[in-house]
C-alpha cells in the first residue's frame, strides 16, 4: 500500500532531551516537507526536501533539524525541544519537487514538550 | 511568508444545502493552487492542484475554481452531507519557490 508513515505517533518528553520523529514513503517520492499545525495558525512549513541530500528552510525552522540520505526517509530531530514545540507534526511527500502534485500526508505525530 | 487567506473561518449548513467559500492569495505571485480536506483525527487528503487561469476542477460533489489574476480560488460543495464535514485547506505554491504555504482553513459542519 503506497503510505507516508511516521514515527512515534505520539509523545511526551521534557525540555531538552533530544528526540527524532521518522518519516518513510514507499512511492519513490522525490519531495518530502515537515509541517507543524498549531490552533488558529494552520500548517505551516518547517523544512522541505527535494531529493536526497537537498534540504532547506521552510517557514518556521528554528529548533528542528533534518537530514535526507535516502529517498524515502526524512527524520525530523529536536536537539534540545522546548515546550512552544509542543504540536501536532505532519510529514508528506510529493512525486515531483515542482509542486504541481498533491501532497501525501502521513499520519501525523502529536508531541508534548513539557 | 505568502499571505494566504479562507473564509470564512467557519460554517454550519443543513444536510442538502449548498455551500461554498474562499481563498485569497497573491496573484503577483501564482505557481499552483492546492486543495485539502481534513477531516478530525485523521490527515489532509488532497482534492485539486489548479494551475491555469479560469481552472475549474470537480470530484463528485466537490468543484473548484481558479482566477489567478485577482488572486482567488472557489471550493463549492454541492448538496452537503454529514460526510462532508471537514476543515477544507487551501496551499500556494508561489513562483520560483519550492514551499507550500497553507491558509487557516475553513471549518465546515453538516447539520443532519
Amino acid at each position: 500500500e503506497a503510505q507516508v508513515t511516521q514515527n512515534p505517533r505520539y509523545l511526551i518528553t521534557v525540555t531538552g532531551k533530544k528526540l527524532t520523529v521518522t518519516c518513510s514513503q514507499n512511492m519513490n517520492h522525490e519531495y518530502m516537507s515537515w509541517y507543524r499545525q498549531d490552533p488558529g495558525l494552520g500548517l505551516r512549513q518547517i523544512y522541505y526536501s527535494m531529493n536526497v541530500e537537498v534540504t532547506d528552510k521552510g517557514d518556521v525552522p528554528e529548533g528542528y533539524k533534518v537530514s535526507r540520505k535516502e529517498k524515502r526517509n526524512f527524520p525530523l530531530i529536536l536537539e534540545s525541544p522546548s515546550p512552544n514545540q509542543t504540536s501536532l507534526y505532519f510529514c508528506a511527500s510529493s512525486p515531483t519537487r515542482g509542486l504541481l502534485n498533491e501532497q501525501f500526508f502521513g499520519p501525523g505525530t502529536r508531541l508534548t514538550v513539557l | 511568508i505568502l499571505n494566504v487567506e479562507q473564509s470564512p473561518q467557519s460554517l454550519h449548513v443543513q444536510e442538502g444545502d449548498s455551500t461554498n467559500f474562499t481563498c485569497s492569495f497573491p496573484s503577483s505571485n501564482f505557481y499552483a493552487l492546492h486543495w485539502y480536506r481534513w477531516e478530525t483525527a485523521k490527515s489532509p487528503e488532497a482534492l485539486f492542484v489548479m494551475t491555469l487561469n479560469g481552472d475549474e476542477k470537480k470530484k463528485g460533489r466537490i468543484s473548484a475554481t481558479l482566477n489567478t489574476k485577482e488572486g482567488y480560488s472557489y471550493l463549492y460543495i454541492k448538496g452537503s452531507q454529514p460526510e462532508d464535514s471537514a476543515t477544507y485547506l487551501c496551499a500556494l505554491a508561489g513562483a520560483g519557490s519550492y514551499q507550500l504555504t497553507f491558509g487557516k482553513g475553513t471549518k465546515l459542519s453538516v447539520i443532519p
